[in-house]
């Protein structure tokens, strides 16, 4: 069975500083991995996907992601957090079809 | 519209009705998705349909949960007999691939907020 984990329920950090999102998936198979993004009030929007190829993704806005097959790692970075960036961030896996797990999502808070 | 568009966008009913959330998915989209978002939690995936296949409901968490899809069009989730734990962000999700060998990118829409007082 899959599974996603994301460390930590909110992050905080500083305008400028780095981003670091953390997600550990579970799959008996290679995964497909996702990071989506959710603005208030609004439906989650694809950030960046890993399928195969090669390990380190980059995204919209700046941000990027690194497959680490031995790690079971998906974490996502930006090297320096905008205001607008504040949102709530869902790492998901799927083995391919349809069924794609999301975890619990990380809320990202931006100090001024 | 381009995108995946839902109704209401918000939806305050009393216990005990009945609810019926629309889902528009985009053009096209063979695959369509519901998602449950409780207050400060993640996705619970609740039901899919993938063309003329039979939908996969083995996320509906009771059987006053049911939803229909017609063609590759529209869908409605309709929840009986509500109750206050129904309240929560109700998502759908629409997909071009389903293919059991390809990745699986899901656009959504913005969502109906239930409440249920």
């Amino acid at each position: 069975a899959q599974s996603v984990t994301q460390l930590g329920s909110h992050v905080s950090v500083s305008e400028g500083a780095l981003v670091l999102l953390r997600c550990n998936y579970s799959s008996s198979v290679p995964p497909y991995l996702f990071w989506y993004v959710q603005y208030p009030n609004q439906g989650l929007q694809l950030l960046l996907k890993y399928t195969t190829g090669a390990t380190l993704v980059k995204g919209i806005n700046g941000f990027e992601a690194e497959f680490k097959k031995s790690e079971t790692s998906f974490h996502l970075t930006k090297p320096s957090a905008h205001m607008s960036d504040a949102a709530e961030y869902f790492c998901a896996v799927s083995r391919g079809g349809f069924k794609t797990i999301f975890g619990a999502g990380t809320r990202l808070f931006v100090k001024a | 519209g381009a995108g995946v568009s839902q109704s209401p966008s918000n939806k305050v009913t009393e216990k005990g009705k009945d609810v019926e959330l629309r889902c528009d998915p985009i053009s096209g989209h063979t695959a369509l998705y519901w998602y449950r978002q409780r207050l400060g939690q993640g996705l619970e995936f609740l039901i899919y349909f993938q063309g003329n296949s039979a939908p996969d409901k083995s996320g509906l968490p009771s059987d006053r949960f049911s939803a229909e899809r017609t063609g590759e069009s529209v869908s409605t989730l309709t929840i009986q007999r509500t109750q206050q734990e129904d309240s929560a962000v109700y998502l759908c999700a629409s997909s071009a691939l389903a293919a059991r060998s390809s990745y699986n990118e899901q656009f959504f829409g913005p969502g109906t907020r239930l409440t249920v007082l």
